[in-house]
């Protein structure tokens, strides 16, 4: 069975730092990785996308992918308390399907 | 564009009740989902919906059935429904196909008690 792990949280960090998210996942053959956003009582939104080894960075937020280690990451610069939120880490889990982790949680305090 | 709509956003159901639950998309997408998303458990998928004609089960879909109307909608049943099923339920839709590309897009969800 396809597994995404991430830490649970909360991940407390002042504002203005950088927050790091990360997330482990079990097959070696996924290819695309994603990053979404969760506000409490609302639907998952899609922020971040990943395909290939390396960084990719829009505006503050940076998704890093080790697929050799079976990692992937999300860098949050400047952070704010809008940014709280809970973060949910997807893996393609097969034709057309996502796997998702449970999520970190993610408090920015003022 | 609407994206991804979903009826109804709540409902309460008593044990042995049956519902269905809508959801329609406007970005002529291909693939379709129905989660659902209870506390410590993350996001389950129940079924999908790959292309227009076709279902597939996910990892939780006993209590459920789903119809893929056509390439707008997809409908999830619940035909007697059971206190385990109180969650809030997700659609979702992705353009797919066999690209690596799969952002799913989701829509505001439907909070279910039942009771």
């Amino acid at each position: 069975q396809k597994e995404v792990e991430q830490n649970s949280g909360p991940l407390s960090v002042p504002e203005g730092a950088i927050a790091s998210l990360n997330c482990t996942y079990s097959d070696r053959g996924s290819q695309s990785f994603f990053w979404y956003r969760q506000y409490s009582g609302k639907s998952p939104e899609l922020i971040m996308s990943i395909y290939s080894n390396g960084d990719k960075e829009d505006g503050r937020f940076t998704a890093q992918l080790n697929k050799a280690s079976q990692y992937v990451s999300l860098l949050i610069r400047d952070s704010q308390p809008s940014d709280s939120a809970t973060y949910l880490c997807a893996v393609n889990g097969g034709y057309s399907t996502l796997t998702f982790g449970k999520g970190t949680m993610l408090l920015v305090s003022p | 564009n609407a994206g991804v709509t979903q009826t109804p956003k709540f409902q309460v159901l008593k044990t042995g009740q049956s519902m269905t639950l809508q959801c329609a998309q406007d970005m002529n997408h291909n693939s379709m989902y129905w989660y659902r998303q209870d506390p410590g458990m993350g996001l389950r998928l129940i079924y999908y919906s790959a292309s227009e004609g076709t279902t597939d089960k996910g990892e939780v879909p006993n209590g459920y059935n789903v119809s893929r109307l056509n390439k707008r909608e997809f409908s999830l049943r619940l035909e007697s429904a059971a206190p385990s099923q109180t969650s809030v339920y997700f659609c979702a839709s992705s353009e797919a196909g066999i690209a690596v590309e799969n952002e799913q897009f989701f829509g505001p969800g439907t909070r279910l008690t039942v009771l």
